[in-house]
């Protein structure tokens, strides 16, 4: 079945505690991207992928840092996390970064920073 | 600066009637829209999109309308039924933006049987 997972799907832990949330998907898609969603703002971009050892910020990047080594991982770090990092996070990925790309995305991680 | 917006946070209508979501936007460069739906405890997933060269998309029970001089696109959905209960989230891109999508605020959507 063609799909984006993450792991894990909740997380409870405290401000500066280092974490790592995966996201795999098994579509052979260049495209990846991670977006955090809060209320009243919609899904918000972090950082997205071109394609492996490619990735660049987006519009919410502060306190995260990702990585792409192979093409199906797109791991998200928090390396110091802070209670304004509570939200829901969601990883999609696409065929490529056309615009014209539907974007798929993972069942999303929820996060708490206390 | 709240580039895609939706103004209804919720909307409710009874079961077989038309739903209508609405979606404004202010970048004259975004040239492909997108809805997803999204149900909870899950991801989005996409429901339909439409070019910027079109003004109408329809599939099935779903179509979307494409005003470009408004900045203006909805999403009708004929007949409602209660599974199409959940949060509609409207996006666009523009083909030169590296694929990133902008999103709405979305909005929450309930049918009544």
């Amino acid at each position: 079945e063609a799909q984006v997972t993450q792991n894990p799907r909740y997380l409870i832990t405290v401000t500066g505690k280092k974490l790592t949330v995966t996201c795999s998907q098994n579509m052979n898609h260049e495209y990846m991207s991670w977006y955090r969603q809060d209320p009243g703002l919609g899904l918000r971009q972090i950082y997205y992928s071109m394609n492996v050892e490619v990735t660049d910020k987006g519009d919410v990047p502060e306190g995260y840092k990702v990585s792409r080594k192979e093409k199906r991982n797109f791991p998200l770090i928090l390396e110091s996390p802070s209670p304004n990092q509570t939200s829901l996070y969601f990883c999609a990925s696409s065929l490529s970064g056309s615009g014209f790309n539907e974007q798929f995305f993972g069942p999303g991680t929820r996060l708490t920073v206390l | 600066d709240q580039q895609v917006k939706q103004n209804s946070p919720s909307l409710s209508v009874q079961e077989g009637r038309i739903s209508i979501l609405n979606c404004d936007y202010t970048n004259s460069m975004f040239d492909y829209f997108l809805w997803y739906k999204k149900y909870p405890a899950e991801g989005p997933t996409f429901l339909i999109s439409i070019s910027s060269i079109k003004d109408k998309n329809e599939d099935g029970r779903f179509t979307v309308f494409l005003n470009k001089s408004a900045k203006h696109l909805s999403l009708h959905i004929v007949p409602s039924q209660p599974g199409d209960s959940a949060v509609y989230f409207c996006a666009a891109s523009s083909s030169g933006n590296t694929g990133k999508l902008i999103f709405g605020q979305g909005t929450t959507l309930q049918v009544k049987p």
